[in-house]
């Protein structure tokens, strides 16, 4: 069945330095959105991404997708302790435009002050 | 705007007890609907979606239902509780006016079953 894969499940990193999650998709994909879950918070929609190649960027956070819509990263920099929290990434589950969504196992990130 | 309430934010509930948790969202009509539960430490899995009033799709096998008595209603329920149900249950809707429209999540209710 399709799958998501997210990597790495946890990253602890000191204050500045950068991040980077991963995610891998088994098919190719028409779109992939991002979301942010803050401690104890709910899922909080970063961005969506839709052309093959696209990069956007939100002030620190750059999100990238794969020339083949497989794969895709979020990378912060210089990161902050505003940044600790779960980032997912998710995708379309299926065909058709139902909105329903797979999600990535999330990576948990740590910043040291 | 559009908002969506969840309630109730915690619960603990004993084996065997029925579950009924509740999400309404305002300012939008027709919304597509979902419950997704998060284990600890873990993703989001999909457990039930809605495009319409009485109109369910399950995702999974399990021991939960879910209704839409009204547009901007959704409810999940048991009957009869699991110690495997415990988790982060999280409501969620989204528009489908363009395509893949974000979800926007409700704040969750974390269910304890003891």
């Amino acid at each position: 069945g399709q799958q998501v894969m997210q990597i790495p499940q946890y990253q602890h990193v000191q204050e500045g330095e950068d991040f980077t999650t991963y995610c891998n998709s088994s098919t190719t994909l028409s779109n992939i959105q991002w979301y942010k879950q803050r401690p104890g918070g709910h899922p909080v929609f970063l961005i969506q991404l839709v052309k093959s190649g696209e990069v956007k960027k939100q002030k620190r956070l750059t999100f990238q997708f794969g020339e083949a819509k497989k794969n895709s990263s979020l990378h912060i920099t210089a990161t902050q302790t505003t940044d600790v929290g779960t980032y997912f990434c998710a995708v379309p589950k299926g065909s058709g435009n139902t909105g329903k969504l797979i999600f990535g196992q999330g990576t948990t990130l740590q910043v040291k002050p | 705007s559009q908002t969506i309430h969840q309630w109730p934010a915690t619960l603990v509930q004993p084996v065997g007890s029925p579950l009924s948790l509740e999400c309404t969202v305002e300012g939008t009509s027709n919304p597509n609907l979902y419950w997704y539960r998060q284990a600890a430490g873990r993703g989001l899995q999909l457990l039930f979606y809605s495009v319409g009033i009485g109109q369910i799709s399950s995702e999974v096998p399990q021991n939960l239902s879910a209704s839409r008595p009204q547009d901007r209603q959704f409810i999940l329920s048991s009957k009869k509780l699991l110690l495997s149900d415990s988790g982060f249950y999280l409501c969620a809707w989204t528009t489908m006016s363009s395509y893949n429209s974000p979800l926007h999540f409700g704040n969750g209710t974390r269910l304890t079953v003891t």
